[in-house]
């Protein structure tokens, strides 16, 4: 088992509606989990940060952890164009400050 | 603002060449770490560093090897370059593990080696 998965995608939705992009993780002693975006050709930038369970909400973006069922998620509301990429999940593992970086999945906002 | 710069943007090497690829930070981090990123791979860890002259091995180090003299700067050296080190490199930088800081990345160097 892949230590963070996500579902590559692509993940299409109409513009205005919400994006919803999941991840889970096997290993059951992390403690921070990042979102960054990834514009093709371009490196990876951090969107939300989350380390305790529940939501953190940061403008259109909302990041929902659930530590007990070990999964992490990234909910994009009024999706606009602008925000087709490819979405990165990490987790810090031990306390070193190495991120596990799931595959990514990609999203496309259809005008 | 965070930056971290690499050297190059694009790199094409003939087989067998000895390449370096630098990094430099310029917000006093202690961890840098050195990423490949292929399609369908995602970004895999090759090397990282906690501190000058401190290295540990990522997910895929054979092939490569790095060097931290000074703080600010991680160079990332594959001394006999391959076509399937072909790749997608990123450099990125963060203060101490366990304080969830984000990595801050580079803007990579695309690599070709003929």
């Amino acid at each position: 088992q892949k230590e963070v998965e996500q579902n590559s995608g692509p993940l299409s939705v109409p513009e205005g509606a919400i994006a919803s992009l999941n991840c889970t993780y096997s290993d059951r002693g992390s403690q921070s989990f990042f979102w960054y975006r990834q514009y093709s050709g371009k490196s990876p930038e951090l969107i939300m940060f989350i380390y305790s369970n529940g939501d953190k909400e940061d403008g259109r973006f909302t990041a929902q952890l659930n530590k007990a069922s070990q999964y992490v998620s990234l909910l994009i509301r009024d999706s606009q164009p602008s925000d087709s990429a490819t979405y990165l999940c990490a987790i810090e593992t031990g306390n070193t400050g190495k991120l596990i970086f799931g595959q990514g999945t990609t999203l496309q906002v259809k005008p | 603002d965070v930056k971290v710069t690499q050297s190059s943007r694009y790199l094409v090497k003939r087989t067998g060449e000895k390449v370096f690829l630098e990094c430099v930070q310029d917000m006093d981090h202690e961890n840098m770490f050195w990423y490949r990123q292929d399609p369908g791979l995602g970004l895999r860890l090759i090397y990282f560093s906690y501190d000058v002259k401190m290295k540990e091995k990522g997910d895929i180090p054979e092939g490569y090897s790095v060097s931290r003299e000074k703080k600010e700067r991680f160079s990332l050296i594959l001394e006999s370059a391959s076509t399937n080190q072909t790749s997608m490199y990123l450099c990125a930088s963060s203060p101490p593990g366990g304080t969830g800081y984000e990595q801050y990345f580079g803007p990579g160097t695309r690599l070709t080696v003929t």
